[in-house]
């Protein structure tokens, strides 16, 4: 079964609009974390946000937040006033730790293009 | 800081050779590693993790012969891919981490060809 399911293969977005990036999970276990990172054309993974399942507030970082709705088992990306450089693959993943180690799930990803 | 490099960035060889493909932490220990796969188009997925001076921990499905891992020390650890053949062509990713359950950093991968 997939733990992570991100539904939108692709995302078109006007410049300067906000744009959502949904992410659901799946987990039985109580304690976990939801990363999202940005992938470019060069490929290196960058580290957007992240978000611990016990956290209360909703996590923020400069443009990006995470709406995190526990209950739904869901973690969007929202990314405000979107620039070009925004265009890029979205991953979501969970840490889950098995035994001691961590393991990051990731989904499928989308990809987002930002047009002018 | 949490800086994580990898080299070779790109890597063509022919089939039937073997390709190392080394991951180093720069400013911090890693005391475990982790090495991904990702082909085009698709997401990425674990195929080992590694805990200095400890054998690596292969997923379901990941050849452990074919695919060597070495954590020899807090800031390298290397993947070599024995035997290549053409379907081994993919985006090797590796990631670091100064605690088992801690932060991930990513390096910025190395895109093999087979040929």
């Amino acid at each position: 079964a997939q733990k992570i399911t991100q539904t939108q293969p692709g995302m078109f977005v006007q410049e300067k609009e906000a744009v959502t990036l949904d992410c659901t999970y799946d987990t039985s276990d109580q304690s976990y974390g939801l990363f999202w990172y940005k992938q470019p054309s060069s490929g290196e993974m960058i580290f957007l946000i992240y978000q611990g399942s016990y956290d209360e507030q909703n996590a923020t970082e400069g443009r990006y937040s995470l709406n995190f709705q526990k209950a739904r088992k869901s973690a969007n990306l929202v990314i405000s006033a979107s620039q070009l450089g925004d265009s890029a693959m979205y991953f979501c993943a969970m840490r889950e730790i098995i035994q001691g180690a961590q393991k990051l799930v990731f989904g499928q990803g989308t990809r987002l293009t930002i047009n002018p | 800081g949490a800086v994580v490099s990898q080299h070779p960035s790109r890597v063509i060889c022919k089939s039937g050779t073997s390709v190392k493909i080394e991951c180093r932490s720069l400013d911090f220990q890693a005391t475990t590693m982790f090495w991904y796969r990702q082909f085009p188009k698709k997401s990425l997925m674990l195929m080992a993790t590694s805990n200095e001076g400890s054998k690596a921990t292969y997923e379901q499905g990941v050849e452990k012969d074919k695919f060597l891992i070495n954590h020899a020390s807090l800031t390298l650890s290397t993947l070599t891919v024995t035997s290549a053949h053409p379907e081994d062509s993919s985006f090797y990713i590796c990631s670091a981490s100064s605690r088992p359950t801690g932060g991930q950093y990513f390096g910025p991968g190395t895109r093999l060809t087979v040929t």
